[in-house]
């Protein structure tokens, strides 16, 4: 089975502009979260989706959104790009049956590196 | 809320010592408990995980981690180190309050392994 991918791998961008991620999860997988990785604030939950909902929310301002499709793909967007959001952005999938607890593994894959000048 | 402290960010051994990275973690309720591992530019990789069962994991690579409920412990160990371990690790929770669906990570450990 194919990994999580994301596109693109890297992208450069200047304050205020705004700029859309995509991943695709695992073949099956329902779920898909979002991480950004910093090196000052490490690893934060942004958002996770399932069955097109965004079912949990991180600590972020409304700069940062997500969708996700039917096939269950997802894509995240910053708005109005600051240079604080100069990071590595993860996505992660995994094969849950959507129900109030799950002890199934997040898969991540290579991440999105975005760079702000 | 819960939180996940990783004793040192850097952690210096020779190949074929036993490595030892230290996380301790604090959670009203039992949590599940992972350790993920990031090579230079990639994603993460899971090394193994504690849900309930057996506090002793066993992962890849020859791994395993012991869960302390006692101590709030869940420190990730091998007996010995190879040149390729050399990577950084990452301890994380996961909260019950999202039904165990969302990770609240360390802040890593670097692993140097020397010849």
């Amino acid at each position: 089975k194919a990994g999580v991918t994301q596109t693109p791998r890297y992208l450069i961008k200047t304050r205020g502009q705004q700029v859309t991620l995509s991943c695709s999860p695992i073949s099956g997988h329902r779920s898909v979260s979002w991480y950004q990785q910093t090196p000052g604030q490490g690893l934060q939950f942004l958002f996770e989706y399932f069955s097109e909902t965004q079912r949990n929310k991180g600590n972020f301002p409304g700069r940062f959104s997500g969708r996700q499709f039917s096939n269950s793909r997802s894509e995240m967007n910053v708005s109005t790009l600051e240079l604080g959001d100069s990071a590595l952005y993860l996505c992660a999938s995994r094969h849950t049956s959507g129900g109030a607890i799950t002890t199934d593994t997040q898969y991540f894959g290579p991440g999105t590196r975005l760079t702000v000048l | 809320a819960q939180s996940v402290t990783q004793l040192g960010s850097h952690v210096s051994v020779s190949e074929g010592a036993l490595v030892l990275l230290r996380c301790n973690y604090s959670s009203s309720v039992p949590p599940y408990l992972f350790w993920y591992v990031q090579y230079p530019n990639q994603g993460l990789q899971l090394l193994l995980k504690y849900t309930t069962g057996a506090t002793l994991v066993k992962g890849i690579n020859g791994f395993e981690a012991e869960f302390k409920k006692s101590e709030t412990s869940f420190h990730l160990t091998k007996p010995s180190a190879h040149m390729s371990d050399a990577a950084e690790y990452f301890c994380a929770v996961s909260d019950p309050g999202s039904g165990y669906s969302t990770l609240t990570f360390g802040k890593g450990t670097m692993l140097l392994v020397s010849p």
